[in-house]
């Protein structure tokens, strides 16, 4: 039972490159959140999805994309990377709105 | 939208010693989890727990949703038991967490 998955683990990007971090959950959950990590503080949202072909932004979308066309699959697209954008990104996904959220392994990300 | 803010932001321990995390949300919840980030970055599922009790070995945690606050309680700390811990909030319908800044705990032998 892999639960969320992320790929790549680790990356270095160039400024103004572009990457796709992929996130899949075999969980058959319905919500899917995409969250970033600073150093020293907490997550914050970057976008959701609530169920497949829907998508809406969170606290921080400027500078990124993403689709949901299956349940499973939840991919965040960095266009023109900056290097604000270095950061840990987590994917996470819950059945519903108020139940358990449960979490990727992460993606550790610097734009240089 | 709901503010989270966790108290103490960084404790020491001596191994053996117990522990009371606090977590402080600012509007009523249909969710609030805990978590342990390990030194490795990931983020381990402690517990669910919008209201009520529950305990997991060493482990227990409370939430008062009608005073709104969440405790996580550590007994008999252990080495392991080092990292950042995090409460996270929900309430809306799009089921998305709002999280504290985290309580950094140190555990020393």
């Amino acid at each position: 039972n892999a639960g969320v998955t992320q790929t790549p683990k680790f990356h270095i990007l160039k400024i103004g490159q572009s990457m796709t971090l992929q996130c899949t959950q075999d969980m058959n959950h319905n919500y899917m959140y995409w969250y970033r990590q600073d150093p020293g503080m907490g997550l914050k949202l970057i976008y959701y999805s609530v169920g497949a072909g829907i998508t809406d932004k969170g606290e921080v979308p400027n500078g990124y994309n993403v689709s949901r066309s299956t349940t499973e699959d939840f991919p965040l697209r960095l266009e023109l990377a900056a290097p604000s954008q270095t950061s840990v990104y987590f994917c996470a996904s819950s059945r519903g709105a108020s139940t358990e959220a449960f979490f990727g392994q992460g993606t550790r990300l610097t734009v240089v | 939208g709901i503010q989270v803010e966790q108290s103490p932001p960084d404790l020491i321990l001596q191994e053996g010693a117990n522990s009371t995390l606090r977590c402080n949300f600012s509007d009523s919840v249909n969710n609030l989890q805990w978590f342990h980030q390990n030194p490795w970055g990931q983020l381990i599922n402690l517990f669910y727990i919008p209201s009520g009790t529950k305990q997991n070995g060493r482990l227990s945690a409370t939430t008062v949703a009608t005073e709104r606050y969440s405790l996580l309680y550590i007994s008999s700390s252990q080495t392991t038991d080092s990292g950042v811990y995090f409460c996270a909030a929900g309430g809306g319908s799009q089921g998305n967490l709002i999280f504290g800044k985290g309580t950094k705990l140190s555990v020393k032998p």
